[in-house]
C-alpha cells in the first residue's frame, strides 16, 4: 500500500463549487503540506503543517483553506473554484527528525475547474 | 533565501547517450540538496540528496550529482540514458535545520530511441 494518498485522483468541477482534496499517510510523520504544480512553474507551497495544531500559509495560500485532522490527514479546500485553479495538486510529508527535509509525496489529484 | 535555477525546461537525449540536467542553487546558509524524478502520472519521488558527507552523490537508476560549491552547482548526470529515464526531474534546495524546500521549475527529459 501507499504511504501517502490522495483522493480523488482526478476531478472536473466548475467555477464556484466547493472542492475538498484529501491525503492521508501512514508515515508517521509530523509535517504535511499541499503543492500545486503548473507547467513551467515547478511545485509552490500552498499550505504547511507541523502538528495537528499548527497550520501555516505557503506563497500561494489564497483562495485555499486547509484542515489537518489528525496527524495522518490533512485536507485541502477550495472554497470556490475558479478555473486558474485547475492544476495538479500533491501532498507530501516530512519527517522532523530528518534535518534534510526529504519529502514524500503522493500520486496528486488533477483537479480542473471548468 | 533560497532559490534554485534548472536550467533547461526540456532535454532531448538518444538512448545510450549522456544525461546531463543543469540546476544551481542559491542559500544564504549551506544547503542540502535534492532531485526529484516524476515519473508520468506519478508523484515526486527522491533520486538522491546532498547533505555534505560526500560531494558526489550516488542515487537510483545510475544517476549521480556532484554538489560544486565555487559554481553552487549540483548537476544531474547520467553516463547512458535508457527510456526508462524520461520523466520530469526536479532540483530542490532546504538549508540547514531543515525548513523549507524550494523546488525548481522542473526538466522534462525526453529520450529517443
Amino acid at each position: 500500500d501507499a504511504d501517502v494518498t490522495q483522493t480523488p485522483r482526478n476531478r472536473i468541477t466548475k467555477t464556484g463549487k466547493r472542492i475538498m482534496l484529501e491525503c492521508s499517510q501512514t508515515k508517521g510523520h509530523d509535517r504535511m503540506y499541499w503543492y500545486r504544480q503548473d507547467p513551467g512553474l515547478g511545485l509552490r507551497l500552498i499550505y504547511y503543517s507541523f502538528d495537528v495544531k499548527d497550520i501555516n500559509k505557503g506563497e500561494i495560500s489564497d483562495g485555499y483553506s486547509v484542515s489537518r485532522q489528525a496527524q495522518a490527514k490533512f485536507s485541502l479546500s477550495l472554497e470556490s473554484a475558479i478555473p486558474n485553479q485547475t492544476a495538479l495538486y500533491f501532498c507530501a510529508t516530512s519527517d522532523p527528525r530528518d534535518n534534510t527535509d526529504t519529502q514524500y509525496f503522493g500520486p496528486g489529484t488533477r483537479l480542473t475547474v471548468l | 533565501a533560497q532559490s534554485v535555477t534548472q536550467l533547461g525546461s526540456h532535454v532531448s537525449v538518444s538512448e545510450g547517450a549522456l544525461v546531463l540536467l543543469r540546476c544551481n542553487y542559491s542559500s544564504s546558509v549551506p544547503p542540502y540538496l535534492f532531485w526529484y524524478v516524476q515519473y508520468p502520472n506519478q508523484g515526486l519521488q527522491l533520486l538522491l540528496k546532498y547533505t555534505s558527507a560526500a560531494t558526489l552523490v550516488k542515487g537510483i537508476n545510475g544517476f549521480e550529482a556532484e554538489f560544486k560549491k565555487s559554481e553552487t552547482s549540483f548537476h544531474l548526470t547520467k553516463p547512458s540514458a535508457h527510456m526508462s529515464d524520461a520523466a520530469e526531474y526536479f532540483c530542490a534546495v532546504s538549508g540547514t535545520g531543515g525548513f523549507k524546500t524550494i523546488f525548481g521549475a522542473g526538466t522534462r527529459l525526453f529520450v529517443k530511441a
